[in-house]
């Protein structure tokens, strides 16, 4: 069964950093895809980041670009985010997904894990 | 980046009933569209992918049709544990986008 436990969501200052991680199992975390999707307090979905299975590309929303990177430790089957300069806005959950592919190769969530709140607040 | 326009936002109906939720996207994506279904204060669940795929383990009541831009998820003989936010998102290209949420109520 598959299993990913996010960990590091934490009320943070405006201009502070934080790391994410989303411990894995029940599946062969190297050979996936990954995201991170993220959910402001009563609004929709976001996707924010994703990366591939060794590490060698990653992708970005706009809105966290040049702030957030996101990585992969394949030995600890654990992804991170690691976020700098946090503003209000990011204030979130913050869910960790594995992305499945379809017959034609194109990855999409299949699992997510159950979230970690984010406060970015004076 | 791809837009994803999602209606409606609300709908109430009825145990018993069928819906329907439509998603257009604002290019063509092929058929790389997901649905998944939020019940309040737990994560997404995927649904279908590849527009008209039925995840494993997810009854078949859920279905979804179309390609290209337009797009439809249908849930036939809704029961009580149906009533759910539903997100469709296309996977086509990144930046991934999400429509803006179809919240299910009971009538």
């Amino acid at each position: 069964e598959v299993q990913l436990l996010e960990s590091g969501g934490f009320l943070v200052q405006p201009g502070g950093s934080l790391r994410l991680s989303c411990a894995a199992s029940g599946f062969t975390f190297s050979n996936y895809v990954m995201s991170w999707v993220r959910q402001a307090p009563g609004k929709g979905l976001e996707w924010v980041s994703s990366i591939t299975s060794r590490g060698g590309s990653t992708y970005y929303a706009d809105s966290v670009k040049g702030r957030f990177t996101i990585s992969r430790d394949n030995s600890k089957n654990t992804l991170y985010l690691q976020m700098n300069s946090l503003r209000a806005e990011d204030t979130a959950v913050y869910y960790c997904a594995k992305d499945g592919p379809d017959s034609s190769g194109f990855y999409y969530h299949d699992s997510w894990g159950q979230g970690t709140l984010v406060t970015v607040s004076s | 980046d791809i837009q994803m326009t999602q209606s409606p936002s609300s709908l109430s109906a009825s145990v018993g009933d069928r819906v329907t939720i439509t998603c257009r996207a604002s290019q063509g994506i092929s058929s790389y569209l997901a649905w998944f279904q939020q019940k309040p204060g737990k994560a997404p669940k995927s649904l279908i992918y590849a527009a008209s795929s039925l995840q494993s383990g997810v009854p078949s009541k859920f279905s979804g049709s179309g390609s290209g831009t337009d797009f439809t998820f249908t849930i036939r003989s809704l029961q009580p544990e149906d009533f759910a936010t539903y997100y469709c998102q296309q996977y086509n290209s990144y930046p991934f986008t999400f429509g803006q949420g179809t919240r299910l109520e009971i009538k």
